[in-house]
């Protein structure tokens, strides 16, 4: 699986959008981008992937460049509770492990 | 549906002592895993399971076992406990169509002195 590289630490203030950037510049045509987030003291949580389109959902949106060597998460309302670390994973559907790296640390202030 | 549950949430043992951390699911998932985490770390995976009767090894899986008789519960066995096995453990689920979708447990908090 690709490597990925994050920003060690983020912050935003509360009601502005966060966009939480990820590099994935070895990134193979097969594998997708994938992003978890690890709120203090809970286990992760799936918030979103994709191969080469954008995407939405209900809680962020997927950017990801057309060359796909990057991405960008965005939550376009950051409240209190998005404050976490945000894991950015580059995966292929083949295998059963998902790498956690070091990821984000979010902190949304008032 | 409660989701992914994990028992016990805290746990001191004693070096050499063996425990089992018990983790359940009721979203007939297949696949289940078991990860642990250290301190400022990320997850690594200890072991995975993909159906009923079906194990296999993760990244990390000395020192521990699992074994999975059921769709809905997947424990992990701690024989001869060690410091080095510190750790919060998370437990995870999926189903096979969406696997990389994972649903996490809260975590037990072992520490071992």
């Amino acid at each position: 699986d690709a490597k990925t590289t994050q920003p060690p630490s983020m912050d935003c203030a509360e009601g502005r959008a966060a966009n939480l950037p990820c590099n994935h510049s070895t990134i193979s045509g097969n594998e997708y981008v994938y992003w978890y987030r690890q709120i203090h003291s809970q286990g992760p949580q799936y918030i979103i992937h994709g191969l080469k389109n954008n995407e939405t959902n209900e809680m962020a949106s997927l950017i990801i460049t057309e060359d796909r060597k990057s991405s960008t998460l965005i939550l376009p309302h950051a409240t209190l509770r998005d404050t976490a670390v945000y894991y950015c994973i580059v995966k292929s559907r083949a295998g059963n492990m998902l790498t956690f790296g070091g990821g984000t640390r979010l902190m949304v202030k008032p | 549906n409660a989701g992914v549950t994990q028992t016990p949430k805290f746990r001191i043992l004693k070096i050499g002592q063996s425990m089992t951390l018990q983790c359940a699911q009721d979203m007939n998932h297949n696949y289940m895993y078991w990860y642990r985490q250290d301190p400022g770390m990320g997850l690594k995976l200890i072991y995975y399971s993909v159906g009923a009767g079906i194990t296999d090894k993760g990244e990390v899986p000395n020192g521990y076992n699992v074994s999975r008789s059921t769709t809905e519960d997947f424990p992990l066995r701690l024989e001869l406990a060690a410091p080095s096995q510190t750790s919060v453990y998370f437990c995870a689920s999926s189903s096979s169509d969406r696997a990389d979708e994972q649903f996490f447990g809260p975590g037990t908090r072992l520490t071992v002195l």
